[in-house]
C-alpha cells in the first residue's frame, strides 16, 4: 500500500532549529513537496525534491533520500510565524500527491 | 483576483439540500483537483481533472458530482450528503505535463451537514 508518516505535533523555542521528519512507501515516487497550513488556511507550497540531497531556501530546507524513502524540512531561525501544520506529499506513480497527516508545529516565546 | 479562488467560504446544508461549491484557477494552469479535509486525516484526494478530462475519481460517493467547464473553473454539486461529509473541501490547480506540478491551492469551503 502507500503510506506516508510524520510525526503528529512538535514543539519548539522562537529562535531555535527545528527538523520535521516524513517517511514514505509508495509504489512509486516522482518527487516529494513539503507544505505549510495555518489554521483556517490553504496549505502553501514550501520545497520540491525529486533527487537526493538537501535543497535550500532561505530559513527553509528540505532533504530527500530515495533509498531510505526519508526526507525532512527543517526550520532554521524559528519565528512565531511558523506555527503551523506541515504537510509532506509525495507524488507517486499515478503521479498524484499523496499525502500525510501533516506535523503540527507550535513556536513558543 | 489571483491565484485560486474558491465560493462561497462556508456552508451549511441539510441532508436534503442540493448546493454547489466553485472553484476558479487565475494561474493558466491545465490541471484541477477537489480534496476533502477532515480533522486527523491527511488531505483525501476526490477527482482530478487533466486538460478538462476527469482522470481520477477516487472511490468518492455519487452524492459529489464534479464538473470542469473549461480549464479555469471547476464545480463540485452535492447533494442528499451525510453529516459525515461535513469537512473542508480544498480546490487546487497544477501545471502538467510539462511541469513544474507542485499544487496550488484554494482558501477552501468549510462544509457542515446539518
Amino acid at each position: 500500500g502507500q503510506n506516508i508518516d510524520q510525526p503528529t505535533e512538535m514543539t519548539a523555542t522562537e529562535g531555535a532549529i527545528v527538523q520535521i521528519n516524513c517517511t514514505y512507501q509508495t509504489s512509486g515516487f516522482n518527487g516529494l513537496f513539503w507544505y505549510q497550513q495555518h489554521a483556517g488556511e490553504a496549505p502553501t507550497f514550501l520545497s520540491y525534491n525529486v533527487l537526493d540531497g538537501l535543497e535550500e531556501k532561505g530559513r527553509f530546507s528540505s532533504f530527500l533520500s530515495r533509498s531510505k524513502g526519508y526526507s525532512y524540512l527543517l526550520l532554521k531561525e524559528l519565528q512565531m510565524k511558523d506555527s503551523a501544520s506541515y504537510l509532506c506529499a509525495v507524488n507517486g506513480a499515478t503521479n498524484k500527491l499523496i499525502f500525510g497527516t501533516g506535523t503540527l508545529l507550535a513556536v513558543q516565546p | 483576483e489571483t491565484g485560486v479562488t474558491q465560493t462561497p467560504r462556508h456552508l451549511v446544508m441539510g441532508m436534503t439540500n442540493k448546493k454547489s461549491l466553485k472553484c476558479e484557477q487565475h494561474l493558466g494552469h491545465n490541471a484541477m483537483y477537489w480534496y476533502k479535509q477532515s480533522a486527523k486525516k491527511p488531505l483525501e484526494l476526490m477527482f482530478v481533472y487533466s486538460l478538462e478530462e476527469r482522470v481520477e475519481n477516487n472511490s468518492v460517493p455519487s452524492r459529489f458530482s464534479p464538473e470542469c467547464p473549461n480549464s479555469s473553473h471547476l464545480f463540485l454539486h452535492l447533494h442528499t450528503l451525510q453529516p459525515e461529509d461535513s469537512a473542508l473541501y480544498l480546490c487546487a490547480s497544477s501545471q502538467e505535463n510539462p511541469g513544474p506540478y507542485e499544487q496550488y491551492f484554494g482558501p477552501g469551503t468549510r462544509l457542515t451537514v446539518t
